[in-house]
Parts: C-alpha cells; sequence; structure tokens
C-alpha cells in the first residue's frame, strides 16, 4: 500500500514569511509524528497526534509552529514569521499504535530552507 | 529526562566483514523500547530492528543483531557480513508507551561500507 507522503519535497522561502507543510499518513494510522532534523543532526520530536486526544506538543521549540489533524488524516505543521534557524528537514511518521512503541513509517521529508 | 547518546559520528568497514555501532541512553523507566533506524542519502528512514525492554533475548533481523545491556544502558547494533547497501545514517532511538511512543534519537553514526 501506500506509504507516509509529504509535500513539497522542497520549499525555500523568505526569512519572515509564513510556511505550511503536509503530511499524508499511512490509512487506519491512528499515531502521527513531525519531528525535525537539522543538517548533521538527529531528529527532534516536535508534536504527536493521536487519534481523537489532545496532542502532545511539547516539542514546539517556539509558539511560531503549529500543528493541526483532522481524525486520523492529513496533518500540516505551520512555520510563522520564519528564521534562518528553522531551516532544516521535516519529517512525518505514522504508525497504527496498540500496546507498546512499534515501528513509525517515515516519509520522506520536506527540506525547508529560510533565506 | 530520557537522552539517547552515540559516540561514533563515523565509522567504515569492509564489504562481507562485521561492525559494531554504540549507543547508550539514560532513563528511570524500567519499561520502554529501543530503537536502530536506517536513512540512507535518499533521506528515507527505515527500521532495522526494535527491542523490548522487558525481553532478556536480543533482537535479531537477518545480518542485524543486537546486544543490550539494561543493567549498563547499552544498546549495540551488529552488522554482519556488510554490504554497500548498508552504507547510511545509522540512528538509536528510545521510546515509552506512556509518552505516547514518540522517540528520542540520539545524534548519529555515519556508516561507509568499502569495496
Amino acid at each position: 500500500g501506500a506509504g507516509v507522503s509529504q509535500s513539497p519535497s522542497n520549499k525555500v522561502t523568505e526569512k519572515g514569511k509564513d510556511v505550511e507543510l503536509r503530511c499524508d499518513p499511512i490509512s487506519g494510522h491512528t499515531a502521527l509524528y513531525w519531528y525535525r532534523q537539522r543538517l548533521g543532526q538527529g531528529l527532534e520530536f516536535l508534536i504527536y497526534f493521536q487519534g481523537n486526544s489532545a496532542p502532545d506538543k511539547s516539542g514546539l521549540p517556539s509558539d511560531r509552529f503549529s500543528a493541526e489533524r483532522t481524525g486520523e488524516s492529513v496533518s500540516t505543521l505551520t512555520i510563522q514569521r520564519t528564521q534562518q534557524e528553522d531551516s532544516a528537514v521535516y519529517l512525518c511518521a505514522s504508525t497504527l499504535q496498540t500496546s507498546g512503541v512499534h515501528e513509525q513509517y517515515f516519509g520522506p521529508g520536506t527540506r525547508l530552507t529560510v533565506t | 529526562a530520557q537522552t539517547v547518546t552515540q559516540s561514533q559520528p563515523e565509522m567504515s568497514v569492509q564489504e562481507a566483514e562485521t561492525v559494531t555501532l554504540s549507543c547508550t541512553y539514560d532513563t528511570s523507566e524500567s519499561n520502554y523500547y529501543l530503537f536502530w533506524y536506517k536513512q540512507p542519502p535518499s533521506r528515507q528512514m527505515i527500521l532495522v530492528i526494535r527491542q523490548e525492554a522487558y525481553k532478556q533475548q536480543n533482537a535479531t533481523e537477518n545480518r542485524f543483531s543486537v546486544n543490550f545491556q539494561k543493567a549498563a544502558k547499552s544498546f549495540s547494533l551488529k552488522i554482519s557480513d556488510s554490504q554497500l547497501g548498508d552504507t547510511a545514517m545509522y540512528f538509536c532511538a528510545f521510546g515509552t508507551w506512556d509518552q505516547g511512543g514518540k522517540l528520542i534519537f540520539g545524534q548519529g553514526t555515519e556508516l561507509s561500507v568499502k569495496p
């Protein structure tokens, strides 16, 4: 079946502009995660959605970052007033969350460059 | 707070030989999950192997196996009969069920398999 997809694959924006990144999870996956990967670094957790529960926003680095997910479908990550330090690859992952911690299936990421 | 440390930024190995990648972690939790993910130049994150902390038996997946030392909080990955396609960044990750399965990643080890 189809995997996790993300769009756009690359985004170049000017400092101060807003950007919106999209993630389409695997159909039926109840949990969705956003991570940020700076150049040469590991992944940093940003936000987590599980079904209709309140999202875990504990990883969002500032109030310029927000994310939404409707039900168990598409999620969008919005960065307002972008800064150069926001330049990174943004990865989305989904999983069918039952008891335990299971494999997360990752999308190809969106590379964001803020000039 | 949980942390994951990979102390080897880069490693290389000859094709067909064996290599071991190191990972240590810090947590006060007793029940958790550990993962090794592979990220080739395509940027696609792929699960290599998963270990449940309450299982004493080390996980294996074909040429990949782990040495899980719970008391020492160590989780190393052994790759046997290395292949050129194993060339990638390898990330160690930690997650718990009561934190929604969000993963904490190490900084990664860049593995080069040489012909």
